[in-house]
């Protein structure tokens, strides 16, 4: 079956560890996410990319890197210089492609980061 | 102002009830809109996508203003498993494609 595959699903670490987590879509989608979720919050922006060695900074970026050498990946690094890391984090991917708006999002199971 | 604002709920109604949820978004370019659900502690999932026709699905009528900008989600004849967050979603623009802008959330308790 295809889908979006994040691991893990619980993550704690130190403060000032850098953590990464990983994304795997196999639904062939050209675009990917990455977006926080806080208690009680709606979904924010941290990275997008539409195409393999491309992404932009979405509303959150500060804290965070990401890659995407792979159409199938798109890994997520929470660096020691983001404040508040502690959330939750969904990956998703479309079949987003130039000109093309109208494919929805397709998510993962999500990581819980704790950082203490 | 948020890109996308939605009412700010919680909604408790019994089973049976209808009940309407609303969304107001910014930009007049954005392409496409989505209402999705979030059951607790979850990931998102599509519920619908929004057309400027309006489109219904079983007991979810999803209708689409641009000329207000606006999106509405109707739930007809609730069940005890509806209850969860309900998410607008607004999609794309010219300008900013690619980005998806989700608003805060509605959650619906449905009661017997």
């Amino acid at each position: 079956d295809g889908g979006i595959t994040q691991s893990p699903k619980y993550l704690f670490r130190k403060e000032g560890q850098n953590v990464t987590l990983s994304c795997e879509q196999n639904l062939n989608h050209d675009a990917m996410y990455w977006y926080r979720q806080d208690p009680g919050q709606g979904l924010r922006l941290i990275y997008y990319s539409q195409i393999v060695n491309d992404f932009q900074k979405g509303d959150i970026a500060e804290g965070y890197s990401v890659s995407r050498e792979k159409k199938e990946s798109f890994p997520l690094t929470v660096t020691s210089a983001q404040k508040n890391p502690t959330a939750f984090y969904l990956c998703a991917s479309s079949m987003e492609a130039r000109g093309v708006y109208n494919s929805p999002l397709h998510f993962g199971n999500g990581t819980r980061l704790t950082v203490t | 102002r948020k890109e996308v604002e939605q009412d700010p709920g919680p909604f408790n109604v019994p089973e049976g009830a209808t009940v309407a949820f609303n969304c107001t978004y910014s930009n007049s370019a954005s392409q496409s809109f989505f209402w999705y659900r979030q059951d607790c502690r979850k990931e998102p999932k599509l519920l619908m996508s929004v057309y400027s026709s309006g489109n219904e699905d079983g007991r979810f009528t999803a209708q689409l203003n641009r000329a207000s900008q606006y999106i509405s989600l109707l739930i007809r004849d609730s069940k005890l498993s509806d209850s969860a967050t309900y998410l607008c979603v607004v999609h794309g623009s010219y300008t900013n494609a690619g980005k998806s802008t989700f608003g805060d959330g509605t959650t619906l308790t449905v009661k017997p």
